[in-house]
């Protein structure tokens, strides 16, 4: 079955990096997102990476992803502020069209 | 480029009563999916639409129904609301169906059902 895990909490200090987590079970994921979400809003896509890749980077954002372990990470680097919110990681597989099965969402804190 | 519109923004009802939410997909985009939001349960799929047609359906009761009309707009239907139904409700727009593209979300309906 579908089933994607995340921890609940990481709290970091402003201009470190920050690593998030998440675990996925099904292996025919065929695309894999991370999202933000601030307080009262909608949630933003950050990047996302497809099953075939190991690793993408898109400016202070890397994804790595080891499909063995079925694991993708969100790595912000110089972490600010403005990053504080929640981070919800989610699977995408072929058999279920465009149908998401989003993690329970990490809840970054930035502390000056 | 216009993002992905949801009305109303928020909405407070009462038990027993029905709603209707809807969502403009950003143009050229023809699929809308729909998801609920809560503290309990977070994200949940509702049901995705393309093309006028229901494409895929989450575990949810039959009180829970939606639409897509042929400008790709979709709306979604709660009745005989419970408690329980108070929620973020968040729409997705994707270009189309069985392609696994970027999953754009509107800001959501917060439904507030007392």
């Amino acid at each position: 079955g579908e089933d994607v895990e995340q921890s609940l909490f990481l709290s970091v200090r402003e201009g470190d990096s920050s690593v998030i987590n998440c675990t996925y079970t099904d292996s025919s994921s065929t695309y894999l997102y991370w999202y933000k979400q601030e307080p009262g809003a909608g949630l933003q896509l950050l990047t996302y990476i497809f099953s075939n890749m190991d690793m993408k980077q898109d400016q202070r954002l890397t994804v790595l992803l080891n499909k063995k372990d079925k694991h993708l990470s969100l790595r912000i680097a110089d972490t600010q502020t403005g990053d504080s919110a929640i981070y919800f990681c989610a699977e995408s597989i072929e058999r279920a069209g465009n149908m998401l099965t989003f993690g329970g969402g990490t809840r970054l804190m930035v502390k000056p | 480029k216009a993002g992905v519109t949801q009305t109303p923004r928020y909405l407070i009802k009462t038990r027993g009563q029905q709603v209707t939410l809807s969502c403009s997909p950003i143009s050229g985009h023809r699929s809308v999916s729909w998801y609920q939001q809560t503290p309990g349960q977070g994200l949940q799929f509702l049901f995705e639409y393309f093309s006028e047609t229901q494409r895929n359906k989450g575990n949810f009761p039959g009180r829970f129904s939606g639409r897509q009309f042929s400008n790709s707009r979709s709306e979604m239907n709660v009745s005989t609301l419970e408690l329980g139904d108070s929620a973020l409700y968040l729409c997705a727009s994707q270009t189309g169906h069985h392609i696994n593209t970027e999953a754009f979300f509107g800001q959501g309906t917060r439904l507030t059902v007392v």
